[in-house]
């Protein structure tokens, strides 16, 4: 099975910072990445899919980029909805694996 | 707006065999995958497996063969079974449906299952 690693596991960070969050990949996976966003006592949200493709509806605020086996989800300036864990997910092989995700908290 | 409700007995006894039934409304459950996630407490997330309207199905080999999955089309809705549980098992269980069986773009609220004696 493909592995996935996050760094940071966690982060602090105020309202406005830029954020930057690493996914990578144990072998080469292509763009065939997801990012969700999940709050407490709450189901996953897509935020992005294919590595960079926006999914509707979500603020342009979040972006994702990479390809291989590594990706970066970004959020430029960062609200209070925002803070969240995050995880990324692949979709190349089977079985289906998420990263162990990060979680945004406020500083 | 496609909705997902996951439903099923919140507590089972180890050894014996969960089940789960997500009721999908708002859109059709044909020519979608349809898949079954969890996370125990405080964890991060596992896919348990999918299963295609046709009936075709993969599943995660580190569950050893103990995933049973089914769709009914008629009541646009799909089933997990997870037999000889043991509290590894325990977990908040979500249903979703996978966006061209890649990556998962609707989700149940999930369903706690407690596996205790």
């Amino acid at each position: 099975a493909i592995q996935l690693t996050q760094s940071p596991s966690s982060l602090s960070a105020s309202v406005g910072d830029r954020v930057t969050i690493t996914c990578r990949a144990s072998q080469g996976i292509s763009s065939a990445l997801a990012w969700y966003q999940q709050k407490p006592g709450k189901d996953p949200k897509l935020l992005i899919y294919d590595a960079s493709s926006l999914e509707s509806g979500v603020p342009l605020r979040f972006s994702g980029s990479g390809s291989g086996t590594d990706f970066t989800l970004t959020i430029s300036s960062l609200q209070p909805e925002d803070f969240a864990t995050y995880y990324c997910q692949q979709f190349n092989s089977y079985p289906l694996t998420f990263g162990p995700g990060t979680k945004v908290d406020i500083k | 707006q496609v909705q997902l409700q996951e439903s099923g007995p919140g507590l089972v006894k180890p050894s014996e065999t969960l089940s789960l039934t997500c009721t999908v409304s708002g859109g059709s459950i044909n020519n979608y995958y349809w898949s079954w996630i969890r996370q125990p407490a405080g964890k991060g997330l596992e896919w348990i497996g999918r299963i295609y309207t046709s009936g075709s199905t993969n599943d995660n080999p580190s569950l050893k063969s103990r995933v049973t999955m089914s769709v009914d089309t008629s009541k646009n809705q799909f089933s997990l079974k997870l037999s000889s549980v043991t509290a590894a098992d325990t977990a908040v269980y979500y249903c979703a449906r996978g966006n061209t069986g890649r990556y998962y773009d609707y989700w149940g609220q999930g369903t706690l299952v407690t596996v205790s004696s």
